[in-house]
């Protein structure tokens, strides 16, 4: 049972335009939400995170939102570069994580020139 | 500072092997992990520690080991190694004490095994 789904295996924008990458979770325990980013051949690495006390928050061209009645997140990135190109993997955890993520499937996302 | 380091970073095993992925990290920190990557799948946690001597399982523990005897060092290993093992394998640590962030845990460059 994937309790972090990423519905979009790929997602294509122009350079300069919005990108915005969906997350659904089903475990209501789940507290803390964090997008990484991850580059072939590479760790991921973190990007941003939101507790759910919160329903925004935002760090440079990076945003996430929560909507926790729906158990939806989203990560927009305004403007998109093509540096952006990369998989991106949302995470859930719950309370302590112990350094425990439960992570979606990843979307790819191609930002063309 | 070289955060978290994994080896091999590749490796081709034959069915029934064993071997061990090493990882180690610098930065003192208590928890670490192991992580599989496969296609579709996202990253799913195999076994995890908060500390020397202590460990736990993840989500997919099964054909794996592992043991902590230093706070630097955490590696896994495959008993009899299977096909369904080929994956990339990552490890990550993080701190404990400033509560969960996710900007704390660090995750190696991963490795990539192939079994056949």
């Amino acid at each position: 049972d994937q309790q972090v789904k990423q519905n979009s295996p790929s997602l294509s924008v122009q350079e300069g335009r919005i990108s915005i990458l969906n997350c659904d979770y089903t475990n209501s325990m789940f507290d803390y939400f964090l997008w990484y980013k991850k580059y072939p051949a590479e760790g991921p690495t973190f990007l941003i995170s939101i507790s759910s006390i919160k329903d925004k928050n935002e760090d440079g061209r990076f945003t996430v939102f929560l909507n926790k009645s729906a158990k939806h997140l989203s990560l927009h990135i305004v403007p998109s570069q093509p540096g952006d190109s990369a998989v991106y993997f949302c995470a859930a955890s719950e309370g302590t994580s112990y350094g425990k993520l439960t992570f979606g499937q990843g979307t790819i996302l191609t930002v063309h020139p | 500072n070289a955060g978290v380091t994994q080896t091999p970073k590749f490796q081709v095993l034959k069915t029934g092997q064993s071997m061990t992925l090493q990882c180690a990290q610098d930065m003192n920190h208590e928890y670490m992990s192991w992580y599989r990557q496969d296609p579709g799948m996202g990253l799913r946690l195999i076994h995890y520690s908060v500390g020397a001597g202590i460990t736990d399982q993840g989500e997919v523990p099964n054909g794996y080991n592992v043991s902590r005897s230093t706070t630097e060092d955490f590696p896994l290993r495959l008993l009899s190694a299977a096909p369904s093992q080929t994956s990339v394998y990552f490890c990550a640590s993080s701190y404990s004490g400033q509560g969960f962030g996710g900007n704390t845990i660090y995750f190696g460059e991963g490795s990539w095994l192939t079994v056949v």
